[in-house]
C-alpha cells in the first residue's frame, strides 16, 4: 500500500529565510509525486509534480522540489520564504496504474514570522 | 479559466439529518474525485468516476454513503443519517483522463458540520 509520512507538523521560519519541507514516500514502483498548499477554509492548490524526467522539478511561486529515489523523499523547497507562504503544505503519492487515487500526508503547517 | 466548483461551501446539519453535496469538474475532464478532509489530516480518497462509471470506492465509505455522475458532468455525495463523525470537509477533484495518475485540480471544498 502507498504511504506518505511528513514527519514535521509544524515549521516557523522567518520572512526572508529559505525553506525545507520533508516528505518521505512508500510505494513498490515508480510513483507520481505531487506538493499542494491549502490556506485556511480553502481547497488545494497544485505547486508542483513529478512524474519522470528531471528529478529536480520548478514549481509555482518559486517553490522547487527534488525527487531522491534512493532516499524514497520528495523535499519541497523555497530560497526566500514570503509571509504570504503561510499556509498549509500537503505531499501526496500516486500510482501509475490507471487513474490512481493520491494518498497524502497530513501536512506540515507553515508559519512566517516577520 | 473555470475551476473546480462545490456548493454549498458550508453545511451545517442536526445528527440523523441527510445531506447532498454538488461538484462541478473542470469542462471536459472525464475523472472525478471525491475526497474527505478531516481536522488535523491530509485528505482522504472516498471515491472516484470514470466519466458516469464508478470505479473505485473506499473502505472509508459507508453505507450511509452514496455518490453519483448520472451524465458524466456534475456529481453528487449524499450523506443519509448524519453522524458526528461525518464532521468533515469534503473535498472534489478531477482530471483530464490522459492515462494513469493525472493532475488532479481541487475545488474549494465543502464543510460539513453536524451537530
Amino acid at each position: 500500500a502507498q504511504s506518505v509520512t511528513q514527519p514535521d507538523i509544524h515549521i516557523t521560519v522567518s520572512e526572508g529565510a529559505s525553506l525545507e519541507l520533508r516528505c518521505n514516500y512508500s510505494y513498490g514502483a515508480t510513483p507520481y509525486l505531487f506538493w499542494y498548499v491549502q490556506s485556511p477554509g480553502q481547497g488545494l492548490q497544485l505547486l508542483l509534480k513529478y512524474f519522470s524526467g528531471d528529478t529536480l522539478v520548478q514549481g509555482i511561486k518559486g517553490f522547487e522540489a527534488e525527487f531522491k529515489r534512493s532516499q524514497s523523499s520528495f523535499n519541497l523547497r523555497k530560497p526566500s520564504v514570503h509571509w504570504s507562504d503561510a499556509a498549509e503544505y500537503f505531499c501526496a503519492v500516486g500510482g501509475t496504474g490507471t487513474a490512481s487515487k493520491l494518498t497524502f500526508g497530513t501536512g506540515t503547517r507553515l508559519q512566517v514570522t516577520l | 479559466d473555470t475551476g473546480v466548483s462545490q456548493d454549498p461551501r458550508h453545511k451545517i446539519t442536526k445528527r440523523g439529518q441527510n445531506v447532498t453535496f454538488r461538484c462541478d469538474p473542470i469542462s471536459e475532464h472525464n475523472r472525478l474525485y471525491w475526497y474527505r478532509q478531516t481536522l488535523g489530516q491530509g485528505p482522504e480518497f472516498l471515491t472516484y468516476f470514470q466519466n458516469e462509471a464508478q470505479l473505485e470506492k473506499s473502505r472509508l465509505l459507508s453505507d450511509r454513503f452514496s455518490a453519483e455522475r448520472p451524465k458524466g458532468s456534475f456529481s453528487t455525495l449524499e450523506i443519509q443519517r448524519t453522524e458526528q463523525g461525518d464532521s468533515a470537509m469534503y473535498l472534489c477533484a478531477s482530471s483530464p483522463n490522459s492515462g494513469g495518475t493525472d493532475t488532479q485540480y481541487f475545488g474549494p471544498g465543502t464543510r460539513l458540520t453536524v451537530l
